[in-house]
Order: structure tokens, then C-alpha cells, then sequence
């Protein structure tokens, strides 16, 4: 168990519809970062908060959005979905924003578009 | 571009030793990092190189050359549970911050 826990695990919808993810980072980190994994696409770097500031941003498609907030938890709401957005979403934390802070990945939501 | 290329399939035996090669092209380089993900699991942090070098930690050891960009994952004893996928990834230094992916190499090891 990592500690960064993320809800829903699964999640089955329809094409058009939006979706939001949760995750909650490990107690005492501060950044989250958000990742997308498709069997065809490996995975992929979707956008890292640091303290509730975007602090690295991947290729995040424009339907996507994502925020952290005051508690530090982090959503990631996907909008206008398509079959192509099914997949996992890992959620991570680490201490800091650096890239020598180890990363702490969450069990991941799976999101099924129909 | 950018690009990271690693083998896609590798299988050892248990108690070998064997070594993932992972060689990249980005616009910039700020660390390179390999993680072990087992099939249906998160993936899990091994290693983080950001100077030429070797880099040990227990069976695991984490090579990087910057000046050719290639990096190797060495893993000594394997054993059984040893058997997932292992992702290369590299950070760029600059703009975006964003961290770039290989495909992964899916390790099988044999009794």
C-alpha cells in the first residue's frame, strides 16, 4: 500500500458524458501528478500540482482539466469522453516538485467509456 | 523528437543475471527514472539517475551515459517475482517539466 489512495476503482460510462477522478496523496506530500495508461499507448504523463500550483503539464488534451486543492487532494475531470479515453488514470504524490523526489503511485481508476 | 526505446519482450532464467536497455532522444534531459509495474498493479518507484554512472540498490543497479543517451537497468539473482514490466522514463529540464515514457519491456523469468 502506497498511501495515495484514488476513487472510484472502476467506472463505466458513455461516450459524451464527463467523469471526475479523485486521489489523495500520501500524507505529508505535496505534489500530485497524473498519468493515463492504455494498452496501446504505454503510459503517459498527463500534469503534475505542486501546493496547489500546475507545476508540469504532459499532453493533456484539451477536454481534460485537473486541479489540487487546499487539502491537497487532486481531481482530474475528463469531459466530452471518447472509447479512445478508456483506460487506467494513476494518480502519484511525492514530497516535493523535483525530479530526484520518488514518486508514490496510487492503485489507479479504471475508466471505461462505452 | 522525443523517443525512448526499449526492447519490448526479455525472458532469464532464475538466479541470472539480466540487463534492460533503454536509450532515449529529448529535447533536454533533468533525470531518468525506471520503475517496475506488475501486470493489473501501480507501477513502483526502482531508481533515479541524474549524472553518468552507476547507481546500486540491493539486487537492482540503474546505469546512465547522458552523452550517448542510454541507460540499463541490471538485475542480479532474479527470482520468480521478479517477472513484469519495466518502464524507462526521462524528465525534460525546461517548458513543460513533463516527464516521457518508454513502452516498457516485459521481463519474464523462468524457473
Amino acid at each position: 500500500d502506497s498511501g495515495v489512495t484514488q476513487t472510484p476503482k472502476h467506472l463505466i460510462t458513455a461516450t459524451g458524458q464527463r467523469v471526475t477522478l479523485r486521489c489523495s496523496p500520501r500524507s505529508g506530500d505535496l505534489s500530485v501528478y497524473w498519468y493515463q495508461q492504455s494498452l496501446d499507448q504505454g503510459l503517459q504523463f498527463l500534469i503534475q500540482y505542486y501546493n496547489g500550483e500546475e507545476r508540469a503539464k504532459g499532453n493533456i488534451l484539451e477536454r481534460f482539466s485537473a486541479q489540487q486543492f487546499p487539502d491537497l487532494h487532486s481531481e482530474l475531470n475528463l469531459s466530452s469522453l471518447e472509447l479512445g479515453d478508456s483506460a487506467l488514470y494513476f494518480c502519484a504524490s511525492s514530497v516535493g516538485s523535483g525530479s530526484n523526489y520518488e514518486q508514490y503511485f496510487g492503485p489507479g481508476t479504471r475508466l471505461t467509456v462505452t | 523528437g522525443q523517443n525512448i526505446d526499449q526492447p519490448t519482450e526479455m525472458t532469464a532464467t532464475e538466479g541470472a543475471i539480466v540487463q534492460i536497455n533503454c536509450t532515449y532522444q529529448t529535447s533536454g534531459f533533468n533525470g531518468l527514472f525506471w520503475y517496475q509495474q506488475h501486470a493489473g498493479e501501480a507501477p513502483t518507484f526502482l531508481s533515479y539517475n541524474v549524472l553518468d554512472g552507476l547507481e546500486e540498490k540491493g539486487r537492482f543497479s540503474s546505469f546512465l551515459s547522458r552523452s550517448k543517451g542510454y541507460s540499463y537497468l541490471l538485475l542480479k539473482e532474479l527470482q520468480m517475482k521478479d517477472s513484469a514490466s519495466y518502464l524507462c522514463a526521462v524528465r525534460e529540464p525546461s517548458g513543460t517539466y513533463k516527464y516521457i515514457f518508454g513502452t516498457g519491456t516485459r521481463l519474464k523469468v523462468l524457473a
